[in-house]
């Protein structure tokens, strides 16, 4: 079955140091977003891809970047890390452009971060 | 900027009660809607998804409707078992964009 993982699922790190997470799907999938999840402000999109050597920033981009080299991956690098960036991170993908794409979107199970 | 909105925040009901979880959003030019279910520490499931030319969809006990013009979305859920006992999101796309905007969710407790 077509799915989309995550990596690491917990990770802990000190104020400064460079961190990324993993997300790939095997989908196909031409769009892929990355999600933080905070108590209190529900998900905030921080970045997006619509296809290869496509990225986007979301409302919550400030201290991440991302990179899409080919259509399964995208990376999202914490430059260095912040205590404001401890949260639980959701990779989610969805088909298609903007013709005949249904719009529904998927998510991996979560890399969960702490920033000390 | 669309915001979306969940009320309530939290619900508890007891088993075999049938609910209704309201989600309002403030710009009504969506592609589409969709719900989601996410448990404690994993990730979100998709229940349903209502494309902005429908009325409802229906998936097994569970019914979504959507009314565009006043910016409404409900997700009912029939007969309601303990296993429903988690968070339900919705969260609208808007027409022209990819990304979807979600509300704060809606924590569902259904005591057995």
């Amino acid at each position: 079955d077509a799915e989309i993982t995550q990596s690491p699922r917990h990770k802990i790190t000190e104020t400064g140091r460079q961190v990324t997470l993993a997300c790939h799907q095997t989908w196909n999938h031409n769009n892929m977003f990355w999600y933080r999840q905070d108590l209190g402000h529900g998900l905030r999109l921080i970045h997006y891809s619509y296809g290869v050597q496509d990225t986007n920033k979301g409302e919550v981009s400030d201290g991440y970047s991302v990179s899409r080299s080919n259509t399964e991956d995208l990376p999202l690098t914490l430059e260095s890390a912040a205590s404001s960036q401890t949260s639980v991170y959701f990779c989610a993908s969805s088909e298609g452009g903007m013709v005949a794409d249904t719009g529904e979107l998927f998510f991996g199970e979560g890399s969960r971060l702490t920033v000390l | 900027k669309q915001e979306v909105t969940q009320i309530p925040a939290a619900l508890s009901v007891p088993e075999g009660e049938n609910l209704v979880l309201n989600c309002s959003f403030t710009d009504s030019a969506i592609y589409n809607l969709q719900w989601f279910r996410q448990d404690p520490g994993k990730g979100l499931t998709s229940l349903l998804l209502i494309q902005s030319s429908q009325r409802e969809q229906t998936s097994g006990r569970l019914n979504a409707s959507l009314d565009k013009s006043s910016g409404r979305s409900t997700l009912y859920i029939a007969a309601s078992q303990p296993g429903d006992s988690a968070t339900y999101l919705c969260a609208v796309r808007d027409t022209g964009r990819r990304a979807l905007t979600f509300g704060s969710g809606t924590r569902l407790q259904v005591q057995p």
